[in-house]
């Protein structure tokens, strides 16, 4: 099952710069998608959200940009941070019910 | 801020062994999740409970899972006879509203092995 990739599973940024990590998915029907963040023994944590009916939505440091043509979606971090550093998924729900799909995650390191 | 407890925060169990898995969901949360991550894969979705029911299941949560509320506070996940192919990550999650409301606030999961 392949309906959402991050096809990069690491990425390492200075700190101060932009972090960009990237989500493909294949599921045309998909019109919702999360960002979570996990850190190592812990659960995964909610970071940000958006609906296809936008292709921007910010909250802070974090932007998701959403480009349904290319089914792309991709989280911009400014200024990255060191506590940013975790592993980073996109989610989206397959249809109207609960279930979450996920990719499987970029780690993210920032270098002080 | 309120979370979601899970306990034990890492179960040793053998082959065959039944286990439990318990989670206390955030209070005022209405709906329950369950998922997995064996080591080195993606995050997988096991099933969903809402109001004393399943409401979704994936295809891994077969009859040698079920899951259980006992009581207003407490969320079970049992594994009848665990298989090694079981050991993984699993986390417990709870919502106020249905996914495309309310995000899933996650626990720190368990750790089960099987040996």
């Amino acid at each position: 099952d392949q309906q959402v990739k991050q096809n990069s599973p690491s990425l390492s940024v200075q700190e101060g710069r932009i972090s960009i990590l990237n989500c493909d998915y294949t599921n045309s029907m998909f019109d919702y998608f999360l960002w979570y963040k996990k850190y190592p023994a812990e659960g995964p944590t909610f970071l940000i959200s958006i609906s296809s009916i936008k292709d921007k939505n910010e909250d802070g440091r974090f932007t998701v940009f959403l480009n349904k043509s290319a089914k792309h979606l991709s989280l911009h971090i400014v200024p990255s941070q060191p506590g940013d550093s975790a592993v980073y998924f996109c989610a989206a729900p397959p249809n109207a019910g609960n279930m979450l799909t996920f990719g499987g995650g970029t780690r993210l390191m920032v270098k002080p | 801020e309120p979370e979601v407890t899970q306990t034990p925060s890492h179960q040793v169990t053998q082959m065959g062994q039944e286990v439990i898995l318990r989670c206390v969901p955030i209070s005022n949360h209405l709906y329950f999740y369950w998922y997995r991550q064996i080591l080195g894969q993606k995050v997988e979705f096991l099933v969903s409970f809402y109001n004393n029911e399943i409401s979704e299941k994936s295809e891994i949560f077969d009859d040698q899972f079920s899951v259980e509320r006992p009581d207003g506070s407490n969320f079970t996940l049992k594994i009848r006879s665990t298989k090694l192919e079981d050991s993984a990550m699993y986390f417990c999650a709870s919502s106020e509203m249905e996914t495309y409301n309310s995000p899933l606030h996650f626990g720190n999961g368990t750790r089960l092995t099987v040996t």
